[in-house]
């Protein structure tokens, strides 16, 4: 049974620093999912990775992916206060079935 | 903007009432997910169906059932409602499951139950 952690459940940082978010997971899972959230609001879609080694940036988010680890980051980069939401990944236990991690709260203070 | 839609946007019952929520996907999309989101925790997979069949369940009970349309619109059905249902309901909807196809989010459904 696939199961899915991320680390830290909360986090609060200041502006223009960096810091990462851990997504830790137990079986093989085809693909790495990472998503915002924003409160009362949907998921939205942020990275797939794909395969081993694979990495993706938009702006200040960077995903990357390390299969043998079973291993997923997201590392923020100079954050900014827009950057405040909760961020979930998900491994896929079955095509286009997934197991969400407990999310990280992520607020960004000036 | 996904192009996925729900209703209702909020809903309140009370326990062991029965509820029905509906989910329109993109047009040709032929796979749709559900999921529960309890307050403070990640979503959690209910079931999906494809081409208006059931294709595999999660760890629910049979009191959550689906039904999946032609027109590409979706039904999640819940009977015997108890406290522990209240919950942001989610649909996901994606051209086909049997390769990679990015699945859309729909806004949700907010059920409160009493």
């Amino acid at each position: 049974e696939l199961k899915v952690e991320q680390n830290p459940l909360f986090l609060s940082m200041q502006e223009g620093k960096n810091y990462t978010i851990y997504c830790n997971y137990s079986t093989t899972s085809d693909r790495l999912y990472w998503y915002r959230q924003d409160p009362g609001k949907s998921l939205e879609s942020l990275f797939v990775l794909l395969s081993n080694g694979a990495v993706k940036q938009e702006g200040r988010l960077m995903a990357s992916l390390d299969t043998k680890a079973r291993l997923s980051t997201l590392h923020i980069t100079a954050a900014v206060h827009d950057l405040s939401a909760t961020y979930f990944c998900a491994g896929e236990m079955g095509a286009q079935k997934l197991v969400f991690g407990q999310g990280t709260r992520l607020t960004i203070n000036p | 903007e996904t192009g996925v839609t729900q209703s209702p946007t909020h809903l309140i019952k009370t326990r062991g009432q029965q509820v029905t929520l509906r989910c329109s996907s993109q047009s040709g999309h032929n796979t749709v997910s559900w999921y529960q989101q309890a307050l403070g925790q990640g979503p959690q997979f209910i079931f999906q169906y494809y081409r208006e069949e059931e294709n595999g369940r999660g760890n629910f009970p049979p009191r959550f059932s689906g039904l999946q349309f032609p027109n590409y619109s979706s039904e999640l059905n819940v009977n015997a409602l108890e406290l522990d249902d209240s919950a942001l309901y989610l649909c996901a909807s994606s051209l086909d499951v049997s390769s990679y196809n990015e699945q859309f989010f729909g806004p949700g459904t907010r059920l409160t139950v009493l």
